[in-house]
């Protein structure tokens, strides 16, 4: 079984500041998942990567596949960008396998 | 499009009856897989359906059982319930086995008295 591990757990940060989160995992894989979860439970997929680098608006996704480390990016972070983070890895690493997640990061940010 | 619609949104239940929770995939979507949430605690695989056929599954007891349609919607059933079993149901939906962007419900609260 793939185990992930995320940090931080909790981040509080001032509304503009740059957000870094990370994830490691301990068996290869064929694409990470970040994903986002709001109070209420809800969950957003926000990027599934493979290799490289991902973008989208404020959001940059980045995963090293020899080093087993993704981390997500936040810039000029929002405090509608509180939520808590996940990342996800396949189960056993192959494409055809549910997922693992994190414990995620629980992050807040101030106006 | 719907997206992946989970029924129903809460539900409480005693200790040692048995829940049935549904889910219906994204349109085109063939792949279900379940997840358990703890409070403050990430989500955990129960298993996953494909060809309606469990297809993996996590380390989960054999009181968790499941059932795949073939319009593709989903059933998870838990039996004998335990009050550690309250927790937050996800259902998430996806094309085929292949590494694919998971679509998440809202899931179903389950409470266990």
């Amino acid at each position: 079984k793939n185990e992930v591990e995320q940090s931080p757990q909790n981040l509080t940060a001032q509304e503009g500041e740059f957000i870094t989160i990370n994830c490691s995992y301990s068996v290869g894989i064929s694409a990470l998942h970040w994903l986002q979860q709001h109070p209420g439970g809800g969950i957003v997929s926000l990027f599934m990567l493979s290799s490289g680098k991902k973008k989208h608006g404020r959001l940059i996704a980045t995963i090293n596949i020899q080093e087993k480390h993704s981390s997500l990016h936040i810039t000029a972070s929002h405090p509608r960008d509180s939520a808590v983070y996940i990342c996800a890895v396949p189960y056993s690493g192959g494409g055809a396998d549910g997922l693992t997640f994190g414990k995620g990061t629980h992050l807040i940010i101030q106006p | 499009d719907a997206g992946v619609t989970q029924s129903p949104t809460h539900l409480i239940k005693t200790r040692g009856q048995q829940v049935t929770l549904r889910c219906s995939p994204k349109s085109g979507h063939d792949t279900v897989s379940w997840y358990q949430q703890a409070l403050g605690q990430g989500p955990q695989f129960i298993f996953q359906y494909y060809e309606e056929e469990e297809r993996q599954r996590g380390n989960f007891p054999d009181r968790f059982s499941g059932h795949q349609f073939p319009n593709y919607s989903s059933e998870l059933n838990v039996n004998a319930l335990l009050l550690g079993d309250s927790a937050l149901y996800l259902c998430a939906s996806s094309l085929g086995l292949g590494a694919t962007e998971a679509f998440f419900g809202q899931g179903t609260r389950l409470t266990v008295v």
